[in-house]
């Protein structure tokens, strides 16, 4: 099973990008890359997901190595509501099994 | 749509007592999830279903049942509460859309301490 590696806690300046590092050295080939995140004691929101091309919405942009080995999710400018944990998952098997890890805690800070 | 909802918001049972949390979708999802988050700690995967008379375990299914009679509902039974399984319990649902197209939608949890 792929697992991922993220640093415990991250600060970022409000109107600044926010880049968040994952590494995920043993993905497979088609495994996905999701990204989500838990404001305060909510349920877990989703940002984005990526295979291997770079991908970008509304929420933020996800970058993927050309090894797939590692990813980074960038919010392009940080407000303080994006204080949050982010999760970086790489989705087991077929059947919805997303294993979380301890996430990034990402402090917007004025 | 509702979305994902949970209830009760908030429960505090004593060792020993048994319970129920519901967790329904109204948005025609085959999957759903049951997660725990543990105070500082990330979500652990307790059961899922792939659909209506279908569950499998996660990673931490023990002390848990699951059912799941309808496409809508999905509770989770604790049998006989501990207080190790005081936490926060979370539903998910998603489609069943091929690999990459399964996002999964979350409730607000339900909080529980077992005393």
């Amino acid at each position: 099973d792929a697992k991922t590696t993220q640093p415990t806690s991250m600060d970022c300046a409000e109107g600044r990008a926010a880049n968040l590092p994952c590494n995920h050295s043993t993905i497979s080939g088609n495994e996905y890359v999701y990204w989500y995140r838990q404001i305060h004691s909510q349920g877990p929101q989703y940002i984005i997901h990526g295979l291997k091309n770079n991908e970008t919405n509304e929420m933020a942009s996800l970058i993927i190595t050309e090894d797939r080995k590692s990813s980074t999710l960038i919010l392009p400018h940080a407000t303080l509501r994006d204080t949050a944990v982010y999760y970086c998952i790489v989705k087991v098997g077929n059947f919805n099994k997303f294993y979380f890890g301890s996430g990034t805690k990402l402090n917007v800070k004025p | 749509n509702a979305g994902v909802t949970q209830t009760p918001k908030f429960q505090v049972l004593k060792t020993g007592q048994s319970m129920t949390l519901q967790c329904a979708q109204d948005m025609n999802h085959e999957y759903m999830s049951w997660y725990r988050q543990d105070p500082g700690m990330g979500l652990r995967l307790i059961h899922y279903s792939v659909g209506a008379g279908i569950t499998d375990q996660g990673e931490v299914p023990n002390g848990y049942n699951v059912s799941r009679s309808t496409t809508e509902d999905f509770p989770l039974r604790l049998l006989s509460a501990a207080p190790s399984q005081t936490s926060v319990y979370f539903c998910a649902s998603s489609y069943s859309g091929g690999v990459g197209t399964d996002t999964q939608y979350f409730g607000p949890g339900t909080r529980l301490t077992v005393l």
